[in-house]
């Protein structure tokens, strides 16, 4: 069973676009959702995470949106570039485990 | 400051072997856990070490284990492979405390013939 559910699998976007990932979770005793950025050959990278007490965080052009009542959170890329091309895993934890629990990634590519 | 260093890269076995991947963590981080990356299941969490006692585990079979070193440096074995055991498999280290982000290694390319 998935605890993570995210869309879409892949994404297309032409440079300068917005990039939005979205994903979805059943587990209310998740309280900690990152966004992890994998390139070929590489581990994933955290990008960004989020805990349920804020609805919004932003860093830099990454943005995620959290909604607790839906279960639902997403990720904005603005102004996506080249280098952004890659693949993006949402993830969620608990408090009481360092386990997270990934969704099944999406592949973005930017087009110049 | 080094990140997580995993060896080997790239390993390949054939069904019925066992394998030993090692994973070192960041220095001064205490908790290491490993995942195995699959393009059908995706990062599925295998298990956690803190301080040398397994915390947390996933839902894999006894083949797979692990230890963890008085260094915090992790192992990772599985005993009599099968070919659904190809994967890349990652480790990821933090400080120790629940909910410290998680550094990932670049991963173990275990194949399986």
């Amino acid at each position: 069973q998935q605890q993570v559910k995210q869309s879409p699998q892949s994404l297309i976007v032409q440079k300068g676009g917005i990039s939005i990932i979205n994903c979805a979770y059943e587990n209310t005793a998740f309280d900690y959702f990152p966004w992890y950025q994998q390139f070929p050959g590489k581990g994933p990278a955290l990008l960004i995470a989020i805990r349920p007490d804020v609805s919004e965080k932003k860093e830099g052009r990454f943005t995620i949106s959290f909604n607790k009542s839906a279960k639902q959170f997403s990720l904005h890329i603005m102004d996506s570039q080249p280098g952004d091309s890659a693949t993006y895993f949402c993830a969620a934890g608990s408090a009481g485990a360092n386990n997270l629990f990934f969704g099944t990634g999406t592949r973005l590519t930017v087009i110049p | 400051k080094a990140g997580v260093t995993q060896t080997p890269r790239y390993l390949i076995k054939t069904r019925g072997q066992q394998v030993t991947l090692s994973c070192s963590p960041i220095s001064g981080h205490r908790s290491v856990s490993w995942y195995q990356q699959t393009p059908g299941q995706g990062l599925q969490f295998l298990f956690e070490y803190f301080s040398e006692t397994q915390r947390n585990k996933g839902n894999f079979p006894g083949r797979f284990s692990g230890r963890q070193f008085s260094n915090s440096r992790s192992e990772m074995n599985v005993s009599t492979l099968e070919l659904g055991d190809s994967a890349l498999y990652l480790c990821a280290s933090s400080l120790g405390s629940v909910g410290d982000t998680q550094y990932f290694g670049p991963g173990t390319r275990l194949t399986v013939l």
